[in-house]
This record gives C-alpha cells, structure tokens and sequence, in this order.
C-alpha cells in the first residue's frame, strides 16, 4: 500500500516537552497539508506545502509550531513546549491535483 | 461565520435503506469544490466524492452521490443501499478558488451515522 503514513500513530507527552511528527505523503504527489483535529470537530488547517515550499500557514499555527518539508518528499511539524490545548488529532494529507487530498491515518497527541 | 453547515450531529438508517446527509456552504469566490469524507473510528480520513462548483451535473461513485443545489448552496451526501460499515463519522468540506495556495480544505463538523439491521 503506498497511501500516506503517518509516525507515531500515537504520542503521549508530558506538558512542557517537544513532539515531533512525520509525514510520508503518496510519492508522486507534490503538496502536503496538516490539519489538526480535536474531539467532535472537523479537522482545521494549519499548514500546506508545494514540494518544499510553505506556502500558507493557518492563524492556528502559534510560535510554538514548526512545519518543514525538506527536498520536497516528507514533512515533520514539531510542537515546542506543548500544552494541554495541543492535544489533539493530527493529520496529514497530500495531492497531485487540485481535487482530492488523501489523508494518512494521523497521529493521536496526548498532552498529560 | 460558518463556512459548512452540518445541522445533524447524527442519524440513524437500516440497512438497505438510503440516506441523506446535509451539508450548506457559504462562499462568495465563484470557483470552489465540494467533498465528502468519511471518518470511521479508527481515524483515517477517506474521500468518498467530489462536486465542482461548475459541473452541470451531480457527482457519482458508485453508492454515493452528491445533491448539489448551487442556488440553495447545498451539497448533501446521498447513501443507497446502507451498508453495517457505513456506520462512521461523515464530513462535507470546501475548498475555495482553484488555483495556487488556496487548496486547503474548510470541514464541517461531522454528522455521525449509525447503521442498524
């Protein structure tokens, strides 16, 4: 299966450390977004790529968040000093085209 | 203000029967598209259909198909013949505009459907 992946599925951290997260987006795809997802809403947007440009970053995208995409093939978002407002779902999604995004199976965040 | 509407946290269907989930949209770009993903309580998102905003006609795949109604700005997600593993959680999104940096996706927030026998 070459879908997009997503490590770790899950994380648990305590408040005040560093998660970092990656990203594997479907290899002949060119853009890969995050989005962020708490319990009983729909995912938000917080960032998107074109290969290893960033191109747009959402308001949700505090000091504290950092996206990169080296070389245009995966990506990682780090989260600085997390807080308990920072658990959540996070998932990442990639597109060829200006239609579909496919989504990985994200990463669970638990901040304790 | 809320860019997608989903107004039914959740409904319930019997197996076999169809049903119809309602998604309202606001938009003032011309150029837009509409999706509806599935969300099953495992996590993973999966695409299920796509409306653009100027395609003549409703979007079809297989048991799914999307009522859009551009005047009324709606695009609801219609499910024949439900299925035991239709049960998940559904989301409608729009993307606006068609070109550069403006592909992310604006969800609503999900109307949770449960399928009975």
């Amino acid at each position: 299966d070459t879908g997009v992946s997503q490590n770790p599925r899950h994380k648990i951290t305590k408040r005040g450390q560093n998660v970092t997260f990656r990203c594997d987006p479907i290899s002949e795809h060119n853009r890969l977004y995050w989005y962020r997802q708490t319990l009983g809403q729909g995912p938000e947007f917080l960032t998107y790529f074109q290969n290893e440009a960033q191109l747009e970053k959402s308001r949700l995208l505090s000091d504290r968040f950092s996206a990169e995409r080296p070389k245009g093939s995966f990506s990682t978002l780090e989260i600085q000093r997390t807080e308990q407002g920072d658990s959540a779902m996070y998932l990442c999604a990639s597109s060829s085209l200006i239609y579909e995004q496919y989504f990985g199976p994200g990463t669970r965040l638990t901040v304790t | 203000a809320q860019k997608i509407t989903q107004t039914q946290p959740g409904m319930f269907v019997q197996e076999k029967e169809a049903v119809t989930l309602d998604c309202t949209y606001d938009t003032s770009d011309p150029s837009y598209g509409l999706f509806w993903y599935k969300q099953p309580s495992s996590g993973e998102m999966i695409f299920l259909i796509y409306q653009g905003s100027y395609d003549q006609q409703n979007a079809t795949e297989g048991r799914y198909s999307l009522n859009f109604q551009k005047a009324r700005k709606s695009a609801n997600l219609v499910i024949s013949a439900s299925q035991l593993g239709d049960s998940a959680m559904y989301f409608c999104a729009m993307r606006e505009g068609i070109t550069g940096g403006g592909n992310k996706l604006t969800f609503g927030t999900g109307t949770q459907l449960k399928v009975e026998l």
